[in-house]
């Protein structure tokens, strides 16, 4: 089974500042990670994905994330928060070969960028 | 125009309704999904389709019924509206390639069960 936990509920930045937003995965198998970005009333976009490649993941918008096997983490990075960034993310774990394409979210973070 | 679309944008209904949703997608992707979205629960699936008639149940499928006669169109019914069916619901789309399952989504479809 595969599961997606989102550590922070919600992240207050200041614009300039660095972003952190974390997320522990379980998963029986090699995973594929994923980070979603959802601003408000709009479909989910994607930021970046992690498919056994490199371990640092660099995505849209500046975003980063690192996959750390030994901790099962996959954490969001970004140097410099943007007021644009403010958003919710989701990260998802995905195994393609146990779960028939089937993704399991996070319950999201809400990030917060104050000016 | 090329995407995933999905109708109506907004919709209210009362309790004991039918009510449809669609989705259509024109990359002829082989993977559909159907999640919903409520407060403090990210999103869940419904239901998923690996290809045409081909659907299978997610996590909270009670009170859904799905179809996919054509790859291009995933309907989602909800055959007696409940209260507990407010949500926002997306469709997405994918085609696994690589062994990813990269999904693109909707924009949502805002439902208020009166």
């Amino acid at each position: 089974a595969q599961s997606v936990t989102q550590l922070d509920s919600h992240v207050s930045v200041s614009e300039g500042t660095p972003v952190l937003l974390r997320c522990n995965y379980s998963s029986s198998y090699s995973p594929s990670l994923f980070w979603y970005v959802q601003h408000p009333n709009k479909g989910l976009q994607l930021l970046l994905k992690y498919t056994s490649a490199a371990t640092l993941v660099k995505g849209i918008n500046g975003f980063e994330a690192e996959f750390k096997k030994s901790e099962t983490s996959f954490h969001l990075t970004k140097p410099s928060a943007h007021m644009s960034d403010a958003a919710e993310y989701f990260c998802v774990v995905s195994d393609l070969d146990t779960n028939a394409g089937k993704s399991t979210f996070g319950d999201g973070t809400t990030l917060t960028v104050k000016p | 125009d090329a995407g995933i679309t999905q109708s109506p944008r907004y919709k209210i209904t009362e309790t004991g309704r039918q009510v449809t949703l669609m989705c259509h997608q024109t990359w002829s992707h082989s993977y559909m999904f159907w999640y919903r979205q409520d407060l403090g629960h990210g999103l869940r699936l419904i239901y998923y389709s690996a290809a045409a008639d081909i659907t299978d149940k997610g996590e909270v499928p009670d009170g859904y019924v799905v179809s996919r006669s054509k790859t291009e169109n995933f309907p989602l019914t909800l055959e007696s509206a409940t209260r507990s069916q407010t949500s926002v619901y997306f469709c997405a789309s994918s085609e696994p390639a690589g062994g990813l399952v990269i999904q693109y989504f909707g924009a949502g479809t805002r439902l208020s069960v009166l």
